[in-house]
């Protein structure tokens, strides 16, 4: 079946500092990647969309400069998040789908600034 | 743009009870997805709808297969396992998935 891992599943950074997640698609061509926020409770927002052979598009509020995403083939994506503060605290997600099915998830990485 | 809205917003139920959450759409959508989101935080997939209805247990979810621009999801006999936040998604035309905001549900004894 299809599957996707997400790692890790927590994190604690110091205000400032940067983190990385990282996403593997399993059993499935994961030709398009989106990664979501779910700052406490809300419920989650879109940050980026990345299609293989396609630019990265983010959406408003979200930037490359901030969460550089890298997306290198169609079983994985990373997505950092640069310069933490308070803010950016959250549980993210990744999910991906081959275009045909549905968007398979991780169980998300969730983000402590302190 | 797009979007989704999510009802209710919150549910407080006693076991055995049968409850029904709905999203309605701006648009037509391609496709629904339902989870449920534990206090920890993970997120578990209930269902994936491109039409038509699902059942798995006592949950069932429903897609409008007309329109395209509502879904619900019943949950019936309900346990205290069942506590949790329900989130829908829905796919637009242009295949971005927008998100409910969430019905807190709490399942009483």
């Amino acid at each position: 079946g299809a599957l996707v891992y997400q790692y890790p599943r927590r994190t604690i950074c110091k205000s400032g500092t940067s983190m990385r997640m990282e996403c593997q698609a399993v059993g499935f061509q994961a030709t398009s990647v989106a990664w979501y926020r779910q700052s406490p409770q809300k419920t989650f927002e879109l940050i980026a969309l990345s299609t293989v052979n396609s630019a990265i598009k983010y959406e408003q509020n979200f930037t490359q400069e901030k969460f550089p995403i890298s997306h290198p083939n169609l079983s994985f994506s990373s997505m950092t998040v640069l310069n933490a503060y308070l803010e950016d605290r959250g549980l993210y997600l990744c999910g991906a789908e081959d275009g045909n099915t549905e968007v398979f998830f991780g169980k998300g990485t969730r983000l402590t600034v302190v | 743009g797009d979007q989704v809205e999510q009802s209710p917003s919150a549910l407080s139920l006693h076991e055995g009870t049968d409850s029904a959450l709905r999203c309605n759409f701006t648009t037509t959508m391609r496709s629904v997805q339902w989870f449920r989101q534990n206090s920890r935080g993970s997120l578990i997939s209930l269902f994936y709808l491109a039409s038509g209805t699902k059942e798995n247990g006592r949950l069932k979810s429903a897609f409008d297969s007309k329109e395209r621009r509502y879904s619900t999801l019943h949950i019936r006999d309900a346990q205290l396992e069942d506590s949790g936040t329900y989130f829908c998604a829905a796919e637009a035309s242009n295949y971005q998935l927008i998100w409910g905001s969430g019905t807190k549900l709490i399942i009483k004894p």
